[in-house]
């Protein structure tokens, strides 16, 4: 079946480390996607790509990174600049980025500092 | 800019009992609207979606939602709730002009009583 996987299901960060979260899919997608959820804000959009090699900042990009190698993967580091990246982090994609096109979640991320 | 308001942050209601979730919309331009659900710890799953045409859209698990565009709502309906439709609910929204980013609502908890 195709779909989306994001690994660790669960990660502890120490402080002044650099974690980073995969995310795979194997639908053939053009576009990722990665959000934020936190309790009662819903998600917010920290960074997404378009294309391979391309990505662009969403709403809260600071104190993250990602990169975008190869159509399949769409990983995302967390920088000890990010002073508060306790929080559930969801992998999306879509076959592009016209509107229209619903999104395809992975189960998610959930980071903890230690 | 678009945004989008879930009017209720939680939603009790007894098993078999007709539920409706709020959503409405603010756009300068037409949209796409969507409904995602989340069960626990796990990525959001699309119920149904509004693209065009009828403005009834029926959904997976018997939810249907409408698309009233003189109130700029999208509520979603189901006649009779299970057990198993306990979850958080998602409403999002998209511009038909770009390739844009999905505006997401805070999020809708329904909570079903036995």
């Amino acid at each position: 079946d195709g779909g989306i996987t994001q690994s660790p299901k669960y990660l502890f960060r120490k402080e002044g480390q650099n974690v980073t979260l995969s995310c795979e899919q194997n639908l053939n997608h053009d576009a990722m996607y990665w959000y934020r959820q936190d309790p009662g804000q819903g998600l917010r959009l920290i960074y997404y790509s378009q294309i391979v090699n391309d990505f662009q900042k969403g709403d809260i990009a600071e104190g993250y990174s990602v990169s975008r190698e190869k159509k399949e993967s769409f990983p995302l580091t967390v920088t000890s600049a990010q002073k508060n990246p306790t929080a559930f982090y969801l992998c999306a994609s879509s076959i592009d980025l016209f509107g229209g096109q619903p999104q395809h979640f992975g189960d998610g991320t959930r980071l903890s500092i230690l | 800019a678009q945004s989008v308001t879930q009017l209720d942050s939680q939603v009790p209601v007894f098993e078999e009992a007709p539920v409706e979730l709020r959503c409405n919309y603010s756009s300068s331009v037409s949209v796409y609207l969507f409904w995602y659900v989340q069960y626990p710890n796990q990525g959001l799953q699309l119920l149904l979606k509004y693209l065009s045409g009828s403005t009834l859209v029926k959904g997976i698990n018997g939810f249907e939602a409408e698309f009233n565009k003189s109130q700029t709502s999208f509520h979603l309906r189901k006649p009779s709730v299970h057990i198993s439709d306990t979850a958080e609910y998602f409403c999002a929204v998209t511009e038909y002009s770009s390739a844009s980013k999905i505006i997401f609502g805070s999020g809708t908890r329904l909570s079903i009583r036995p």
